[in-house]
C-alpha cells in the first residue's frame, strides 16, 4: 500500500490559517488524495480529496504539488471545531481491490482560543 | 441525505461469543467498508462490499465476516471473540468511484470481557 507521512501533532491559534502537510512520494498515478478528519468521540469526516489539481470546498482547499508526492490541507480561518485528527489518505482505484482508505496516525491538531 | 447510521453505539459481549454490528449506507452509495479503529490508533480496514460481493479485505482473520444486502445496507459479524476484539468499529460507504469521498458512522463502541 502507498503510504503517507503526517507530523503527528500540530498547533494553531484560532482564526489563523493553517497548513497541514503530508508526504506520499510512493503514490501512484491513479492515487487520489483524500483528507478525512477525526472529531472526539466521532467517526471520520470527510474533508476534502483531489487527483492532480488544487480543490477548493467550503471546508478546506487542497494544494498538490506538480509531482504529487506530497500535499497540504489548508484551513483557512481555523476555529476551535476544528480541533480533531487529521488524516491523509491515498485512495486506488475502484475495481482493483485497493480502493480501501488506509489511514496511518493523523496529525492531532489544536487550536488554541 | 439520511448519512450513515450504525446500530447498537455500544455492545458488551463475553470472550468466545459472537456479535452482529449493522449499518445502513447513505442514500445513493453502493459501496461499503467496514473498520476496526482500537482506542488511541487509526481505524484499520476490514472488508468491502460492491454489489453484494466482497471486493476487498484486509489483514483480519475469517471469523470477521460480512454482508451488503441488495438495498445496500450491511452487516459486520464477528465469531469467537477475544478480547483484543474490543474497538469502535466504523462503517463507510460511498459512490461508484474512487473520486467519491468515503461516508462514515458513528460507530458501534465493542467490548469484550
Amino acid at each position: 500500500d502507498a503510504k503517507t507521512t503526517q507530523p503527528n501533532s500540530m498547533e494553531s491559534n484560532e482564526e489563523e490559517p493553517v497548513h497541514l502537510p503530508c508526504n506520499h512520494s510512493t503514490i501512484s498515478g491513479t492515487d487520489y488524495i483524500h483528507w478525512y478528519r477525526q472529531l472526539p468521540s466521532q467517526g471520520p469526516e470527510y474533508v476534502i480529496h483531489g487527483l492532480t489539481s488544487n480543490v477548493n470546498n467550503r471546508m478546506a482547499s487542497l494544494a498538490i504539488a506538480e509531482d504529487r508526492k506530497s500535499s497540504t490541507l489548508i484551513l483557512h480561518r481555523a476555529t476551535l471545531r476544528d480541533a480533531a485528527v487529521y488524516y491523509c489518505i491515498l485512495r486506488g482505484r475502484l475495481g482493483f481491490g485497493n480502493e480501501k482508505l488506509t489511514f496511518g496516525t493523523g496529525t492531532r491538531l489544536t487550536i488554541i482560543p | 441525505e439520511t448519512g450513515v447510521t450504525q446500530s447498537p453505539t455500544h455492545l458488551i459481549k463475553t470472550r468466545g461469543q459472537q456479535v452482529t454490528l449493522r449499518c445502513s449506507s447513505q442514500s445513493g452509495h453502493n459501496t461499503v467498508s467496514w473498520y476496526q479503529q482500537a482506542l488511541g490508533q487509526g481505524p484499520q480496514f476490514i472488508f468491502q462490499y460492491y454489489r453484494e460481493e466482497e471486493n476487498g479485505r484486509g489483514n483480519f482473520p475469517p471469523r470477521f465476516s460480512g454482508l451488503q444486502f441488495p438495498n445496500y445496507s450491511s452487516e459486520l459479524n464477528v465469531n469467537a471473540l477475544e478480547l483484543d476484539d474490543s474497538a469502535l468499529y466504523l462503517c463507510a460507504s460511498s459512490g461508484l468511484g474512487q473520486g467519491y469521498g468515503y461516508t462514515f458512522g458513528s460507530g458501534t463502541r465493542l467490548t469484550v470481557v
